[in-house]
């Protein structure tokens, strides 16, 4: 069975880093691209961008590219989103998200987190 | 960057047929996916490829698309069916997946 186990809930301050996890199995890390999606409350989903841990390939999406850093560690089967200093508008809820093909980041995404709420409050 | 368009809300009665539209320029000539998220839970994939099903979603899902407009069509409408409605693309000019702004399905 595949899963996607997701770090929990954050609380942060305005300038604080942080780095959220996403561990998977139940499937070939390396070989499946992964991605992360932002959920604001009460709105819709945001595409931030994905990785391909075989070989860390990144794609950011261009309202997130250097806001943010994805990153890949093949040898524990996880994905990391990280903030080098948070603003109050990054709290949201935070997705990763396998792609449903081996290889490729075309034809969807078959399985997701169950989400990381961070929350970023002085 | 691309941008696709749906109807922020549908109503429909149990029973019925509920039609949810993404606009995008061009958009029959590229791969759509749709997506399904019930209050507090993560996305569930519902349709992708256009109209290819995963395994465990009913048959009353379908999907399709021509000219600027994907659809996806929701037959015999269920009140378990009530949920947002995300629609889904590879922007290929800017190398990055995009959703649609979303519609929210309510049962009557």
């Amino acid at each position: 069975e595949v899963q996607l186990v997701q770090s929990g809930a954050e609380v942060k301050k305005p300038g604080e880093s942080l780095k959220i996890s996403c561990t998977v199995s139940g499937y070939s890390f390396p070989t499946y691209w992964i991605g992360w999606v932002r959920q604001m409350p009460g709105k819709g989903l945001e595409w931030m961008g994905i990785i391909f841990p075989a070989d860390s390939d990144t794609r950011y999406s261009p309202s997130f590219q250097g806001q943010v850093t994805i990153s890949a560690d093949k040898s524990i089967s996880t994905a990391y989103l990280q903030w080098s200093s948070l603003r109050a508008s990054d709290t949201a809820i935070y997705y990763c998200a396998k792609t449903r093909i081996t290889g490729t980041y075309l034809g969807g995404i078959d399985s997701w987190g169950q989400g990381t709420l961070v929350t970023v409050s002085s | 960057s691309y941008v696709l368009a749906q109807p922020p809300s549908v109503s429909v009665a149990p029973g019925q047929t509920a039609r949810i539209t993404c606009g995008g320029n061009n958009i029959g000539r590229i791969s759509v996916h749709w997506y399904q998220q019930k209050p507090g839970q993560a996305p569930v994939l519902v349709v992708y490829d256009d109209f290819d099903r995963p395994s465990g979603i009913p048959e009353r899902f379908a999907g399709s698309h021509s000219g600027n407009t994907a659809t996806l069509t929701i037959s015999r409408v269920e009140a378990g069916d009530e949920a947002d409605y995300y629609c889904q693309v590879w922007d290929t000019s800017s190398d990055h997946y995009v959703f649609g702004t979303g519609t929210k399905v309510t049962v009557l």
